[in-house]
C-alpha cells in the first residue's frame, strides 16, 4: 500500500527539541522530493520544507529557518524533521507529503500522511 | 515571498448549487497553482494541480481556470461530501505558500 506514516510528535516545552519522522512504503522513496507541511490548531495549512531526492537541495520558511532541519534516509525510506529551539507557535500538526511533478514541471502534494501533533508548552 | 490571497473564507450553500472560490497571487505564478480539499481530522486531498488538471480519482464536477493572477476553483453542482475546507497552494518559487483556505458550510 502507498502510504506514509509519520511519527514522534508529543508535547515539549519551549526552547526544546523534537525529531519528526515520516516512513513512506509502496513507491520508490528515492525517486521524490518530499517536504513537511503544518497546520496549527483551528488554522491553515503551512509549508515548511522541502528536501531533493538526493538531498542535496532543501527549503524552508522564513519563520523556521535556522532552528528546523528537514532530512532523508533513502536507504530506510525515511523523511526527518529535526526541530530545535522551538516556540509556542509550532504547535500543529505536522504532516509528511509527497511531491510529484507534472509535465511544464508543475509541483503539487499528492499523498500526504495522517500527521502527527507536536505541542510546544510549559 | 508568493502572497496567496483567497475567498471568500466561508461560505454557505446548499446541495446542488455551484459554488466559486478565488486565490490572487501577488504576482505572476504562471499556471503553478494547486486546490486541495480538507475535512475535519484529515489530511488534505488534491483536487487540482497546474491551475486546471484534475488530479485522477476526482469528479470532474471539481474545475479550475485561472487568469492572470487569479485563479479560481468552480464545484458545479454541489454534493453533500463536498462540504469541506479548500486551500490553494503556489508551487510557482521555492517557497511554496497556501491561501488561508476557504470553508464551504451547508446552507
Amino acid at each position: 500500500e502507498v502510504q506514509l506514516v509519520e511519527s514522534g510528535g508529543g508535547l515539549v516545552q519551549p526552547g526544546g527539541s523534537l525529531r519528526l519522522s515520516c516512513a513512506a512504503s509502496g513507491f520508490t522513496f528515492s525517486s521524490y522530493w518530499m517536504s513537511w507541511v503544518r497546520q496549527a490548531p483551528g488554522k491553515g495549512l503551512e509549508w515548511v520544507a522541502n528536501i531533493k531526492e538526493d538531498g542535496s537541495q532543501k527549503y524552508y520558511v522564513d519563520s523556521v529557518k535556522g532552528r528546523f532541519t528537514i532530512s532523508r534516509d533513502n536507504a530506510k525510506n525515511s523523511l526527518y524533521l529535526q526541530m530545535n529551539s522551538l516556540r509556542a507557535e509550532d504547535t500543529a500538526v505536522y504532516y509528511c507529503a509527497r511531491a510529484g511533478m507534472a509535465a511544464r514541471g508543475y509541483w503539487y502534494f499528492d499523498l500526504w500522511g495522517r500527521g502527527t501533533l507536536v505541542t510546544v508548552s510549559s | 515571498d508568493i502572497q496567496m490571497t483567497q475567498s471568500p473564507s466561508s461560505l454557505s450553500a446548499s446541495v446542488g448549487d455551484t459554488v466559486t472560490i478565488t486565490c490572487r497571487a501577488s504576482q505572476s505564478i504562471s499556471r503553478y497553482l494547486n486546490w486541495y480539499q480538507q475535512k475535519p481530522g484529515k489530511a488534505p486531498k488534491l483536487l487540482i494541480y497546474g491551475s486546471y488538471s484534475l488530479q485522477s480519482g476526482v469528479p470532474s464536477r471539481f474545475s479550475g481556470s485561472e487568469s492572470g493572477t487569479d485563479f479560481t476553483l468552480t464545484i458545479s453542482s454541489l454534493q453533500p461530501e463536498d462540504f469541506a475546507t479548500y486551500y490553494c497552494q503556489q508551487t510557482y518559487s521555492t517557497v511554496w505558500t497556501f491561501g488561508r483556505g476557504t470553508k464551504v458550510e451547508i446552507k
